[in-house]
């Protein structure tokens, strides 16, 4: 198994610009989130999905969208990126409501100029 | 929104010696999580916790669901080269895992051969 899979790795975006975080998985989990981590912060809730079609925001939406059109796939979307979300992207999934613990991606590294 | 208090921030130690770090939240917790991040990856799970007073091990590893539920610590023993990295707690409240994880800010471990 492949486990949770985000790209790109890295990612360098102007001001403004918009793009989509990837992140896919095949445990078929139904729990899916996206984290950012920065230095000194710990990791940070964005959004979360709870299942197809269901998502929410979590301690830092603004600036973030997502949707979940499958359960294997939850997109992140920067709409128009500023260098405040220069960032590591963590996309996590769980299985059973968190009881095993969230895994996650590697990341995705992105710095916004 | 809740609060991770970890501490320490980061510990240098010697190979051999045995590690001990904790986390103080605010609010109550459900289910504790540890975690170990290595530089460029993403956190893997290294114990999770569901009951209040719960001791559990994974090896050299052990951690405690504090009885208050608003605390939990992580102890290493005779802690190897490849211990080295940032260990997280977080804290997750709901039984429906729809509010994420709370991360705390991290414990660097840094050991001296």
């Amino acid at each position: 198994n492949a486990g949770v899979t985000q790209t790109p790795k890295f990612q360098v975006l102007k001001t403004g610009q918009s793009m989509t975080l990837q992140c896919a998985q095949d445990m078929n989990h139904e729990y899916m989130s996206w984290y950012r981590q920065d230095p000194g912060m710990g990791l940070r809730l964005i959004h979360y999905s709870v299942g197809a079609g269901i998502t929410d925001q979590g301690e830092v939406p603004n600036g973030y969208n997502v949707s979940r059109s499958t359960t294997e796939d939850f997109p992140l979307r920067l709409l128009s990126a500023a260098p405040s979300q220069t960032s590591v992207y963590f996309c996590a999934s769980s299985y059973g409501a968190g009881l095993y613990g969230y895994t996650f991606g590697s990341g995705t590294r992105l710095t916004v100029v | 929104g809740q609060q991770l208090n970890q501490s320490p921030q980061s510990m240098f130690i010697q190979e051999g010696e045995d590690v001990s770090m904790n986390c103080t939240s605010s609010s109550i917790f459900n289910t504790w999580l540890w975690y170990k991040q290595d530089p460029g990856e993403g956190p893997v799970l290294l114990i999770a916790l569901y009951k209040a007073g719960e001791l559990t091990s994974n090896g050299r590893l052990t951690a405690q669901f504090g009885i208050t539920r608003k605390d939990s610590f992580l102890n290493i023993s005779a802690s190897i080269p490849s211990d080295v990295g940032i260990y997280f707690c977080a804290g997750q409240l709901g039984g429906g895992g729809a509010d994420g994880l709370t991360f705390g800010k991290g414990t660097h471990l840094i050991i001296q051969p």
